[in-house]
């Protein structure tokens, strides 16, 4: 079956730092791809996405680039704020249905200024 | 503010117990999920409707049941509560019945004791 697995955490950077969380999958056929934010007491909320492969999705000065060869969507940031300290979920959309929208565990992501 | 609204936030039972938690989609969105967040089984999805029927399956339970009014809110109720119970249970909405794009509520922290 279709999932997907997100790089253990929690993380722990410094603000100005270079992040990566890395993302793979597996899915059967041609999957979108998406990144979710948690903040804090909220529900989440889609960061980026990508449809199909080597399409970059953006947004808030995130990016992550759907690879095909590799499964991967990993998200980066070039400068992380403290404001950007929430749980990263990767999640992937194979096929008709709600249930294909499968959701990685989440990567805590804490900023220390 | 993603437009979801979903009440109660918090509540607080009693094993057996029986409850009933509300989602009012975003504006025109026709489509309406629901998932449960547990901290050892992740984001789980439990069920969807569109334009009030169920279009959707995915790990609910027998002991729980939802559904899609005409004005377009959705009830999930659970019933003979046990400790397990106890998780954030987040609806979510779409325009789109298909679609991966997902608006998140805040969600309905549920504690069973």
């Amino acid at each position: 079956g279709n999932s997907v697995t997100q790089m253990e955490g929690p993380v722990t950077l410094s603000e100005e730092a270079f992040l990566t969380i890395n993302c793979t999958y597996t899915a059967t056929g041609y999957p979108s791809l998406f990144w979710y934010v948690q903040y804090p007491g909220e529900g989440l909320q889609l960061l980026l996405k990508a449809t199909k492969a080597d399409d970059k999705g953006s947004n808030k000065g995130f990016e992550a680039t759907y690879r095909k060869e590799t499964t991967s969507f990993h998200l980066e940031k070039g400068s992380v704020q403290v404001s950007d300290s929430a749980v990263y979920f990767c999640a992937l959309k194979s096929g008709q249905g709600a249930q294909k929208l499968v959701f990685g565990q989440g990567t805590r992501l804490t900023i220390n200024p | 503010d993603s437009g979801v609204t979903q009440t109660p936030k918090h509540l607080i039972t009693a094993t057996g117990q029986r409850v009933t938690l509300r989602c009012s989609p975003r504006s025109g969105d026709l489509s309406v999920y629901w998932y449960q967040q547990s901290l050892d089984q992740g984001l789980q999805f439990l069920i969807q409707y569109y334009n009030g029927e169920e279009r959707a399956k995915g790990n609910i339970l027998e002991r729980f049941s939802a559904q899609q009014f005409p004005d377009l809110h959705s009830e999930l109720n659970l019933s003979s509560l046990e400790l397990g119970d106890s998780a954030l249970y987040f609806c979510a909405s779409s325009a789109d019945y298909n679609t991966g794009e997902l608006f998140f509520g805040e969600g309905s922290r549920l504690t069973v004791l």
